[in-house]
């Protein structure tokens, strides 16, 4: 694709339930990242992905939260259980590993609201 | 663990003046510094960055610098325009069997008044 697509754009729910975020990377980029981004806020590492494999997990705030990645293109963010705490943008993006950088390509972002 | 901090916060200078944002970052074996700007509503983009093997990179009204025995690197705008209005953030990155592992700062929200 054009540039990295994250679905859904905005996302209301309601404490305690589960809910999931997708990420579909530029075409042919290796390495993919989620990040979080509390309103007026830093980008928070969550984890990053090479291929299907998740190197480091170390940024995931609890085992509510998963991630995976299929294919070596599309990842879901899992949050089980939500809670306020959670909302936030939830910020998607891919680099080309074999590149002559680390240039990361963000998506739009999805924006999660816990009522 | 790995850390980068960020200052200032905020910064607010007037049209032409310069602004100067510096990073400091934890772990001795991040080799790439890339800053990246987000416009209010946007996705973070990248503007400039830096390898560790270089001191200094420069890019028409925007440069960046590193000192790698101090572990710190700083973002220097000249002549800032209204359009420069946004949020900075500094990231540091190593690379690894996985790829690159990118740490931001903060952020650094800043305003130019016309």
């Amino acid at each position: 694709g054009a540039g990295v697509s994250q679905s859904p754009s905005n996302k209301v729910t309601e404490k305690g339930k589960d809910v999931e975020l997708r990420c579909d990377p530029i075409s042919g980029h290796t390495a993919l990242y989620w990040y979080r981004q509390s309103l007026g806020q830093g980008l928070e590492f969550l984890i990053y992905f090479q291929g299907n494999s998740a190197p480091d997990k170390s940024g995931l705030p609890s085992d509510r939260f998963s991630a995976e990645r299929t294919g070596g293109s599309v990842s879901t963010l899992t949050i089980q259980r939500t809670q306020q705490e959670d909302s936030a943008v939830y910020l998607c993006a891919s680099s080309f590993r074999g590149g002559p950088t680390g240039e990361l390509f963000f998506g739009e972002g999805s924006r999660l609201t816990v009522l | 663990g790995e850390n980068v901090e960020q200052h200032p916060s905020t910064l607010s200078v007037q049209e032409g003046d310069s602004a100067v944002i510096k990073c400091t970052y934890s772990d001795s074996a991040s080799n790439y510094f890339p800053w990246y700007k987000q416009e209010l509503g946007k996705r973070p983009q990248l503007i400039i960055d830096i390898r560790s093997n270089v001191g200094e990179k420069k890019d028409q009204r925007i440069a960046v610098t590193l000192n790698k025995t101090a572990k710190h690197f700083s973002l220097h705008i000249t002549e800032t325009q209204p359009e420069d209005s946004a949020v900075y953030f500094c990231a540091a990155s190593k690379s690894g069997t996985g790829g690159f592992k990118t740490i931001f700062g903060a952020g650094t929200r800043l305003f130019v008044k016309a």
